[in-house]
Formats: C-alpha cells, sequence, structure tokens
C-alpha cells in the first residue's frame, strides 16, 4: 500500500563510489521530484520529472542524475560521492504539472546517505 | 531573488495554542503550502491556499494574505505529538515549489 516508496533507507558508502537510489510510486502521479535535505533540514529540490521535461536545479552538481524507465519510477544516480553529499534524499510525486502543481507532494521515507 | 521566511523555532504548551508565521518574496504566486515533518520521517500534506483568507482543517487552521505576501499556520488545542517541524512552501510563478527552512515547534507538557 505504500505510495511512493525509495530503497535504500540507509546507504553508507565511502567516498568516490557510484551508487543508486530508486524509487517508485503507485499513485498514478505524473510528475516526480528529489530533493536533498541537510543537517539544517533545509529541503532544497534537485530535479522534478514527468514524461514531458526534466527540470533541473542549476545548483546540483552534474555527478547527480537522474534516471525515469517509466512514469512510475525516478531513481537518482550518484557519481564520485563527496562528503558533501552526506544528507537524506527524499522522492516525492504530485499529480501533473504546470497549472496543476497545486496538487500537493507525497514523499517517501528518505534515504539517509552517509559518506565515509 | 526569491525568499521564504519563517522563524527557526518556536516552543509551546500542551492544550496551548501557536501561530507559525511565515512571509514569502517570489516571483509570481500561485499558491502556498504548508507540511508537516516529525523528526526522521517525511513531509507529509497539512494545507494549500491560493485565496485570501482562513482555511480551517480540525485543529489546524491556514491564513493567506496575498497582498501581504504573508501566512500563517494556526495549531489547536496542542498535543505532544504535534512537535515536528512545520514547512511553508510557495509555488511560484513558473509553478516550482519555493520552500521555506521549515519552523521546529517543541510542544512542553
Amino acid at each position: 500500500d505504500t505510495a511512493v516508496s525509495q530503497t535504500p533507507k540507509y546507504l553508507v558508502t565511502q567516498m568516490g563510489n557510484d551508487k543508486s537510489i530508486k524509487c517508485e510510486q503507485n499513485l498514478g502521479h505524473d510528475t516526480m521530484y528529489w530533493y536533498k535535505q541537510d543537517s539544517k533540514k533545509f529541503l532544497k529540490i534537485m530535479f522534478s520529472y514527468n514524461n514531458k521535461e526534466l527540470i533541473i536545479n542549476e545548483t546540483v552538481p552534474n555527478r547527480f542524475s537522474p534516471k525515469s524507465p517509466d512514469k512510475a519510477h525516478l531513481n537518482l544516480h550518484i557519481n564520485s560521492l563527496e562528503l558533501g553529499d552526506s544528507a537524506v534524499y527524499f522522492c516525492a510525486s504530485s499529480l501533473g504539472g504546470g497549472e496543476i502543481s497545486n496538487q500537493p507532494q507525497h514523499f517517501g521515507d528518505g534515504t539517509r546517505l552517509s559518506i565515509l | 531573488g526569491q525568499n521564504i521566511d519563517q522563524p527557526t523555532e518556536m516552543t509551546a504548551t500542551e492544550g496551548a495554542i501557536v501561530q507559525i508565521n511565515c512571509t514569502y518574496q517570489t516571483s509570481g504566486f500561485n499558491g502556498l503550502f504548508w507540511y508537516q515533518q516529525h523528526a526522521g520521517e517525511a513531509p507529509t500534506f497539512l494545507s494549500y491556499n491560493v485565496l485570501d483568507g482562513l482555511e480551517e482543517k480540525g485543529r489546524f487552521s491556514s491564513f493567506l494574505s496575498r497582498s501581504k505576501g504573508y501566512s500563517y499556520l494556526l495549531l489547536k488545542e496542542l498535543q505532544m505529538k504535534d512537535s515536528a517541524s512545520y514547512l511553508c512552501a510557495v509555488l511560484d510563478s513558473n509553478y516550482q515549489l519555493i520552500w521555506g527552512a521549515g519552523t521546529k515547534l517543541i510542544i512542553k507538557p
């Protein structure tokens, strides 16, 4: 019954490694998002994606790349992990985009990434 | 630039009422959201306002004044489980959601 599920919940890895976080939603939503929440709890949008366009926050390093095999999935791949990448990463989804963006976003439980 | 301001932290007493303010300066406005986030958990949707006025939903109410760039979340009959962070987010003219840093609400017995 989980609406937005992301795996893994915890990810501990070494600097320089490449890792992926998976996200799936079963709500039939059109738009999916990736957020980074740092130690100060500020929620920062990284990407939003629907079947029409990918919007990238220009402050996100190109080591981060979203991959969407289909409308229900938006995975996050991270190359050459750095210490500053340690954070909680949230996946979210919402119905529609553009003028239907007033629909609330539903969040996954988060992936706690720790870089050693 | 786009900016959303909310107090970093507030403390209130169980059973009391608390008002969490949010002021915003964004390029356009297409609505304002409030989300609740318990420690270690995902944000969950509380309310959406696009017209001026007060929207009431049980113990929680949200108010919006577009001319003042201002909103507040009012929590009544506070319970210990209301201890959480409350995030204000504004939908700008490009329908992008701009998030505030959140207000950590601490409820004391």
